[in-house]
């Protein structure tokens, strides 16, 4: 089976940085992503990562270790428009679908 | 104007009646997928299609029903809506043939209400 756990919730403040975990159970592995998802709106793609590592795209970076089913999206110099939930997300064991985590909304307060 | 689109944006709606959730895109893509989402639960998926002829159930598939016109549409329907259909449904599409990773975009969702 596949299985993704988040934390549910996390609160940061203004210009600091914030680590989100996500841990995976998969039967087959082809890659995860990330997701932010504003209240109400669509979800938008952040990051891909297939191999080991660390990923950076400007504020936002996120590293995947495949051996320990481990990925963190880092997020650093925090705004307020940063608050939003994060969504981790693994392809389906046929890999025709992604399978989402149920995601964890950061609060950035000033 | 967006790549995704879905219509109607909001719907509010009786148990036992029939809804058409619509999904358009203009991405070119051949995969196009149907989730719902609810408060706590995250995006469950619901159908999937690669093209025209291929239609695929999701984790959720009972009680809903799609079809998929043609590559640039594909509709999600409820035969008779029940309350606890009431969430946000996300139309969402990828092609892996664009090399990035067959990455999924989604529409900007539809709040669907059952009294």
């Amino acid at each position: 089976g596949q299985n993704i756990d988040q934390p549910t919730e996390m609160t940061a403040t203004e210009g600091a940085i914030v680590q989100i975990n996500c841990t995976y159970q998969t039967s087959g592995f082809n890659g995860l992503f990330w997701y932010q998802q504003h209240a109400g709106e669509a979800p938008t793609f952040l990051s891909y990562n297939v191999l080991d590592g660390l990923e950076e795209k400007g504020r936002f970076s996120s590293f995947l270790s495949r051996s320990k089913g481990y990925s963190y999206l880092l997020l650093k110099e925090l705004q307020m428009k940063d608050s939003a939930s994060y969504l981790c997300a693994v392809h389906n064991q046929a890999g025709t679908a992604l399978i989402f985590g149920k995601g964890t909304t950061l609060s950035v307060s000033s | 104007d967006a790549d995704v689109t879905q219509t109607p944006r909001n719907r509010i709606t009786k148990t036992g009646k029939r809804i058409m959730l619509e999904c358009s895109q203009t991405k070119g893509h051949d995969r196009m997928y149907w989730y719902r989402q609810d408060p706590g639960l995250g995006l469950q998926l619901i159908y999937y299609s690669f093209d025209v002829k291929d239609i695929n159930k999701g984790e959720i598939s009972d009680g809903y029903s799609v079809s998929r016109q043609a590559q640039a549409k594909f509709s999600l329907s409820l035969e008779s809506a029940i309350p606890n259909q009431t969430a946000l449904y996300f139309c969402a599409t990828s092609d892996p043939r664009t090399g990035d990773s067959n990455t999924q975009y989604f529409g900007p969702g539809t709040r669907l209400t059952v009294l």
